[in-house]
């Protein structure tokens, strides 16, 4: 079975600096499909960002931008010029092709002022 | 981007009823939903798959004679809590999957707490 880890709960950045959240997963796939979803304190779950596995070019949106090494099957996720609207919990997330979402257990970003 | 909608957002009720929770994807089709639980602060865990037009798959441990879904159309889907306890209270969340697409996303309603008394 396919399992996601987050290693951090909890991070913390000041506002307009740079902070990476780490993901490692395990699969035994070739083709599958890696993303970020973003739960702020309303709870709605929002995309961030995703990955295709066969593609090799990190992906990448406005501020949002993934750190994808498919032989070391980690997947983390930086944010560049943090906002206060940018705290949440962050959730890695895998598929398979057509599949089910796994989800990591989540980390908790705060962004300081 | 595709729209979730998941109603209601909020819904107390009396230990021993029941509770129906409706799914819809606004502007697309959907053969796929997929129910959530989650507890605060903690991730999801996937309850089910809603298949349209025929019946849904449970996880393991999820009792799908106390969480019944329906799948009825592309564009609703439906959870409904039987006879509720207090240990039922949670934040449920669904997701569909777009059809027209090919990148595999799926996408959230925004959730609803379920408080049992």
């Amino acid at each position: 079975a396919q399992t996601v880890t987050q290693s951090q709960p909890e991070m913390s950045v000041q506002e307009a600096e740079t902070v990476t959240l780490s993901c490692t997963y395990d699969t035994s796939e070739s083709n599958y499909y890696l993303f970020w979803y973003k739960q702020p304190p309303s709870r709605q779950m929002i995309l961030v960002i995703r990955q295709e596995a066969y593609k090799q070019q990190n992906a990448t949106e406005n501020r949002f931008s993934v750190n994808f090494q498919k032989a070391a099957k980690s997947f983390s996720l930086k944010i560049s010029d943090s906002q206060l609207g940018d705290t949440a919990m962050y959730f890695c997330a895998f598929m398979e092709y057509g599949n089910k979402l796994v989800f990591g257990a989540g980390t908790i970003l705060r962004v300081k002022s | 981007g595709a729209v979730v909608s998941q109603h209601p957002s909020r819904v107390i009720c009396k230990s021993g009823t029941s509770v129906k929770i409706e799914c819809r994807s606004l502007d697309f089709q959907a053969t796929t939903m997929f129910w959530y639980r989650q507890f605060p602060k903690k991730s999801l865990m996937l309850m089910a798959t809603s298949n349209e037009g025929s019946k849904a798959t449970y996880e393991q441990g999820v009792e799908k004679d106390k969480f019944l879904i329906n799948h009825a159309s592309l564009t609703l889907s439906t959870l409904t809590v039987t006879s509720a306890h207090p240990e039922d209270s949670s934040f449920y969340i669904c997701s569909a999957r777009d059809l027209r697409s090919d990148k595999n996303i799926q996408y959230f309603g925004a959730g609803t707490r379920l408080s049992v008394l």
